[in-house]
């Protein structure tokens, strides 16, 4: 079984520059989560996806982070404009909503402002 | 809102040592347990679970943990470790299938030859 694809590996932009990830779910995973992981600290929720709809979305800073998931299968989270404190691993995860089986994660796409 | 802690953020130990990493949750009602491992440089990947029924779970590699719920927790042990255990564990909970994982701060496990 393919895992979560997350692209790209690593990114280093500048402050006030924009940024976009990509992630690719298990296929049929209805569930899809992006998470902040700063370094130090364990992974926080930004946004959860079942299919194509927005489940929480409460911790996500809305003035500058943007996540879409067209056609309920792969998915994008957008900074604009970055900041210094947006320094993270940005994780993406998926998982069969009512299952026993847990999330899978993708290795994370890790985010550089300088 | 619900929270997750974890008693130690750097633990260091030899091999063949015994190992347990406290992990408390703040949430009255029924909860999912989780703990995950990161090893260095790879993704988060589930160790063992807990939904219902035994609480002490066996999961993959040796490790075992006990879900304690008149004390809120849920300790992850292992009664002999390996160089290879060095990495970072996180204890999570959500509060029902599919939903949101909430995360603690995470363990940092050294574990030396």
């Amino acid at each position: 079984e393919a895992g979560v694809a997350q692209s790209p590996r690593y990114k280093i932009i500048e402050k006030r520059q924009s940024v976009a990830f990509w992630c690719n779910p298990i296929s049929g995973h209805a569930t899809l989560y992006w998470y902040q992981q700063i370094l130090g600290q364990g992974p926080k929720l930004l946004i959860q996806f079942q299919n194509n709809g927005v489940v929480d979305d409460s911790q996500l800073p809305k003035d500058r982070f943007s996540a879409e998931r067209l056609k309920g299968v792969d998915s994008t989270l957008k900074i604009q404009p970055a900041k210094l404190e947006d320094s993270a691993v940005y994780l993406c995860a998926s998982s069969l909503a009512a299952a026993h089986g847990g999330y899978t994660f993708g290795s994370g796409t890790r985010l550089t402002v300088v | 809102a619900q929270s997750v802690s974890q008693h130690n953020h750097h633990v260091i130990l030899s091999e063949a040592a015994s190992l347990e990493l406290g992990c408390n949750y703040s949430y009255g009602g029924t909860v999912n347990l989780f703990w995950y491992v990161q090893y260095p440089g790879q993704h988060l990947q589930l160790l063992l679970k807990y939904f219902s029924g035994d609480p002490l779970v066996k999961g993959i590699k040796g490790f075992e943990a006990e879900f304690i719920k008149s004390k809120f927790s849920f300790n992850l042990r292992k009664p002999s470790v390996q160089w290879s255990d060095t990495a970072e564990y996180f204890c999570a909970v959500n509060l029902y299938q599919g939903g949101k994982l909430i995360f603690g701060q995470g363990t940092e496990l050294s574990v030396k030859p």
